[in-house]
């Protein structure tokens, strides 16, 4: 069975400061992906980075980055000199292979509120 | 840039009722999929559609509930006599393949569903 564990409930934070969103991850299947998702107050879930089993080179997409280490079974996502707009639930989400599909397993959502 | 849509934004109905919520996906995605979120809680899997026929399902998707994709745009999600416990927010979501490259899945606005 697959879990994921968000252990931040909430961060707070103040602009400008770096802020990091752990996740662990719990899988058998030497093939899955791990994803980030936001959802900002306004309800809507947005696709972050999706990131294969294979591939453990950390990304970097602007104030956004990714660490992805096998060895902790982590995939952590740091946002550097946070902003207001930044704020939201984040959610991380595991998928492995179950019938040829893959459906994404989500962990319960870190609220990350910044302030100015 | 395609999105996924879905109508309502918000539905209220009455327990026992039933009640039809709308997606259309994106055009040239063969693959659809149903999630539910419990206000504060994480993101749910319901149910997979492909080749119209429901490839996958998880255990909250009882006999209450039904999916089909009518015409070649719109794929629903039918609760059949609501309960409360079924207030939540639906998510729709579409991929292009299960797997592979193109396997993101791209999730709709969602429809916030009151059962009073």
């Amino acid at each position: 069975a697959q879990k994921v564990t968000q252990a931040q409930t909430e961060i707070s934070v103040v602009e400008k400061e770096d802020v990091t969103l752990d996740c662990v991850y719990e899988t058998r299947d030497t093939t899955y992906y791990l994803f980030w998702y936001k959802q900002p107050p306004s309800g809507e879930l947005v696709f972050l980075i999706r990131r294969n089993s294979f591939d453990e080179q950390n990304e970097i997409s602007g104030r956004y980055s990714w660490n992805f280490q096998k060895s902790t079974s982590s995939f952590n996502f740091t946002i550097t000199a946070s902003q207001v707009v930044d704020s939201a639930v984040y959610f991380c989400a595991l998928s492995e292979a179950r019938g040829g599909s893959y459906i994404p397993t989500f962990g319960r959502g870190t609220s990350l509120i910044v302030h100015p | 840039e395609p999105e996924v849509t879905q109508t309502p934004s918000h539905q209220v109905t009455q327990m026992g009722q039933e009640v039809i919520l709308r997606c259309v996906p994106i055009s040239n995605h063969l693959y659809f999929y149903w999630y539910r979120q419990i206000l504060g809680q994480k993101v749910e899997f319901l149910v997979s559609f492909y080749n119209n026929e429901i490839s996958e399902k998880s255990e909250i998707f009882d006999d209450q509930f039904s999916v089909e994709r009518p015409d070649g745009s719109n794929f629903t999600l039918k609760i059949r006599s609501t309960k409360l416990e079924d207030s939540a927010m639906y998510f729709c979501a579409s991929s292009e393949r299960v797997q592979g490259d193109s396997y993101e899945q791209y999730f709709g606005p969602g429809t916030r569903l009151t059962v009073t």
